[in-house]
């Protein structure tokens, strides 16, 4: 069974553009989240969707917003990008249900110059 | 507010070595706890997932230890190789809603000298 997916994994911006990544989970799993990693705050949660519905956000500003289609694959926005945006973006996917593990994709990680 | 906490920080350990590394978090309630690793600049890998209703899971040499009354679980690495040089995260479900949230520690970075 694949995995999960991310694109693209290297990326490099400048202060005040656009982004957006792109997470395609493990088949047949509905649920997708993301998380931020940066070495000072950690693994953060961003937020979750499932059946094309965001369930859970997490603390962060308006301007990282995210969707998920009808096949499961999401994608997250940042909108006027800041240099505290550079990070590592994971994303992952579980199937529903309390049991589930989640499984992680190999992540992009974002430079804003 | 649940909040994870993972001791030790960094640990270098030669090998052979038995080792335990400390997952702490502040509120009971839970779905489950899991065991990641990940290697530098790379994704998480799950090593063990253990439900809140469970003791302990094993994988190979990996053995995972919960104690929801006391907030604490741990993980008991046997005979550390150098390929287990990794950071480990611990992360927590929680239980007060159904969406898949998870909440992590800071990380163990384990060091496995040859």
């Amino acid at each position: 069974k694949a995995g999960v997916t991310q694109t693209p994994r290297y990326l490099i911006k400048t202060r005040g553009q656009q982004v957006t990544l792109s997470c395609s989970p493990i088949s047949g799993h509905r649920s997708v989240s993301w998380y931020q990693q940066t070495p000072g705050q950690g693994l953060q949660f961003l937020f979750e969707y499932f059946s094309e519905t965001q369930r859970n956000k997490g603390n962060f500003p308006g301007r990282f917003s995210g969707r998920q289609f009808s096949n499961s694959r999401s994608e997250m926005n940042v909108s006027t990008l800041e240099l505290g945006d550079s990070a590592l973006y994971l994303c992952a996917s579980s199937l529903e249900g309390t049991s589930g593990r989640a499984r992680f994709g190999p992540g992009t990680r974002l430079l804003v110059l | 507010k649940q909040e994870v906490t993972q001791i030790p920080a960094a640990l270098s350990v030669p090998e052979g070595e038995n080792l335990v590394l400390n997952c702490s978090f502040t509120d009971s309630a839970i779905y489950n706890l899991q065991w990641f690793r990940q290697d530098p600049g790379k994704g998480l890998t799950s090593l063990l997932l253990i439900q809140s209703s469970q003791r302990e899971q094993t994988s190979g040499r990996l053995n995972a230890s919960l104690d929801k009354s006391s907030g604490r679980s741990t993980l008991y690495i046997a005979a550390s190789q150098p390929g287990d040089s990794a950071t480990y995260l611990c992360a927590v479900r929680p239980g007060m809603d159904s969406s898949y949230k998870l909440i992590f520690g800071s990380g163990t970075r384990l060091l496995v000298r040859p």
